[in-house]
C-alpha cells in the first residue's frame, strides 16, 4: 500500500485566499484524522471521521475551517479565508479500529 | 483533561549508548499508548503500540514499557545509531476521549557518531 497520501506538499498563499488540502487514506481504514502541527502548540487534532462521518470537530479552530469526507478514499480540509496564523504543517492520518495510526507526509501551509 | 508530557525536550548521546525516553500522562484511564518517530519534513511513523492491559512491547532494538497506575511510559532504544536521530512522540488514547489521541510535545534526539 502507498500509505496515506496528502497533496499538495507545500502551499503558499496570500491572506484571504481559500486553501484546500487533500488526503487519501489507506484503503480499508475506517478512521481518518486531520492534525495541525506548529512549534508553539505541537500536534493538535482538528477533526476526525469514522466511516466517512464526522465524529468530533471540537478541535476545528473556527468557522473558517471545514472538512469533508465524501467517500472512504478521499477527504478535504478547507480554510476560507486563510490568515497568517493558519501557517502550519497539516497532517492527515488513518487507522483501522484500534490499530496504530498511519500519517501522511503533511502539507506545509504558509499564509503571507 | 488528559495531558501528556515528555521530558527532556531534547537529548544528545554518543553512538552506541542506550537511549531512555520518558512520557508521562495525567489520566490513567487509557485504551493504549503509542510511540511515534518523526523525521524532519516527514509525518509520524508508529513504532510501538501498548494496550492498557500490557506492561511492555518490543520490536528489535526498541522496548516500550507502560505503568498505567503511575501514568508513565518509557521507550528504550538499545545501542543507539546515528540513524536513530529524530523526534520521538508518545500519544495516549484516553477512555474519556473517544478515539482521539493526545500527544506529548516530543523529545528531539541526536545520536552523534
Amino acid at each position: 500500500d502507498a500509505g496515506v497520501i496528502q497533496s499538495p506538499r507545500h502551499e503558499v498563499t496570500e491572506m484571504g485566499q481559500e486553501v484546500t488540502l487533500r488526503c487519501k487514506p489507506i484503503s480499508g481504514h475506517d478512521y481518518l484524522f486531520w492534525y495541525r502541527q506548529t512549534m508553539m502548540r505541537g500536534l493538535e487534532l482538528l477533526i476526525y471521521f469514522n466511516n466517512n462521518v464526522p465524529i468530533d470537530d471540537s478541535g476545528m479552530p473556527e468557522d473558517r475551517f471545514s472538512a469533508k469526507m465524501p467517500n472512504a478514499s478521499f477527504s478535504t480540509l478547507k480554510i476560507q479565508p486563510s490568515e497568517p496564523r493558519d501557517s502550519a504543517v497539516y497532517f492527515c492520518a488513518s487507522s483501522q479500529g484500534d490499530s496504530p495510526l498511519h500519517f501522511g507526509n503533511g502539507t506545509r501551509l504558509t499564509v503571507t | 483533561k488528559q495531558e501528556v508530557t515528555q521530558i527532556p525536550a531534547a537529548l544528545s548521546v554518543p553512538e552506541g549508548e542506550n537511549l531512555v525516553l520518558n512520557c508521562s500522562f495525567t489520566d490513567s484511564a487509557i485504551y493504549n499508548l503509542q510511540w511515534f518517530r518523526q523525521d524532519p519534513g516527514k509525518g509520524l511513523t508508529s513504532l510501538l503500540l501498548i494496550q492498557s492491559s500490557q506492561r511492555e512491547q518490543t520490536s528489535g532494538r526498541l522496548n516500550a514499557s507502560l505503568d498505567k497506575s503511575s501514568g508513565r511510559s518509557t521507550l528504550y532504544i538499545a545501542a543507539s545509531q546515528p540513524g536513530d536521530s529524530a523526534t520521538y512522540l508518545c500519544a495516549v488514547k484516553g477512555i474519556a476521549a473517544g478515539n482521539k489521541l493526545t500527544f506529548g510535545g516530543g523529545t528531539r534526539v541526536l545520536v552523534k557518531p
